[in-house]
């Protein structure tokens, strides 16, 4: 069975360009969660979606969004690039977005701001 | 504000030498403890998951155990394919996300 797939692997942008990250969630599940993970830190949560609805948000600025389709596939859109956005973007899915259901990571997406 | 702080930093094993790693949390009603594991250049891979104080898991040489206030990972005569990131993640009913430590490096050396 597939994993959790994510696209594109790496993305290189320059500062004040936008970007939009694609995550694929393991057939029957239905929760989305977006995380950033900066080299030598853990995964900061973004956003948990759950049936194309937002669930939770993290604390970072309004230049960042997502959203869930009906195949519940999720976009993370990232405006006005800054420098301090360069990172590793993880997108896990669950069956449901409650706590008693285990999160499945994908391999992330290296995006690199110059 | 939930925490969760992990010990040490890094850690250097010879093959077949025992140990334990550390992860401490405050939370405010606690859902749920992980625990991760990260190669380079990866996603976090699942290991354990704890609901309760008490709780204690097994997956062939790692076993994780849960207090009210933290959890530990023990590796029993660990092998250099251990050497990873481990880490440590809770979920509160107040925050309603997870919330990551900044893990422990683990070497293990043949």
């Amino acid at each position: 069975d597939a994993g959790v797939t994510q696209s594109p692997t790496h993305l290189i942008k320059t500062r004040g360009q936008q970007v939009t990250l694609r995550c694929s969630p393991i057939s029957g599940h239905k929760s989305v969660s977006w995380y950033q993970q900066v080299l030598g830190q853990g995964p900061q949560f973004i956003f948990q979606y759950y049936e194309k609805e937002e669930r939770g948000r993290g604390n970072f600025p309004d230049r960042f969004s997502a959203r869930q389709f009906p195949n519940y596939s999720s976009e993370l859109n990232v405006n006005a690039l800054l420098l301090g956005d360069s990172a590793l973007y993880l997108c896990a899915s669950s069956l449901k977005g409650t706590p008693e259901n285990i999160q499945y990571f994908g391999a992330g997406t290296r995006l690199s701001v110059l | 504000e939930d925490q969760v702080t992990q010990s040490p930093e890094a850690l250097r094993l010879q093959e077949g030498e025992s140990s334990s790693l550390n992860c401490s949390y405050t939370v405010s009603g606690l859902r749920g403890l992980f625990w991760y594991r990260q190669d380079p250049g990866k996603g976090p891979e699942f290991l354990f998951t704890l609901y309760s104080a008490g709780e204690e898991k097994e997956k062939e040489r790692l076993k994780a155990t849960l207090t009210k206030k933290e959890s530990f990972l023990h590796i029993t005569a660990p092998k250099p394919e251990d050497s990873a990131t481990y880490l440590c993640a809770v979920y509160s009913g107040s925050a309603r996300q997870l919330t990551f430590g900044s893990g422990t490096q683990l070497t293990v050396l043949p």
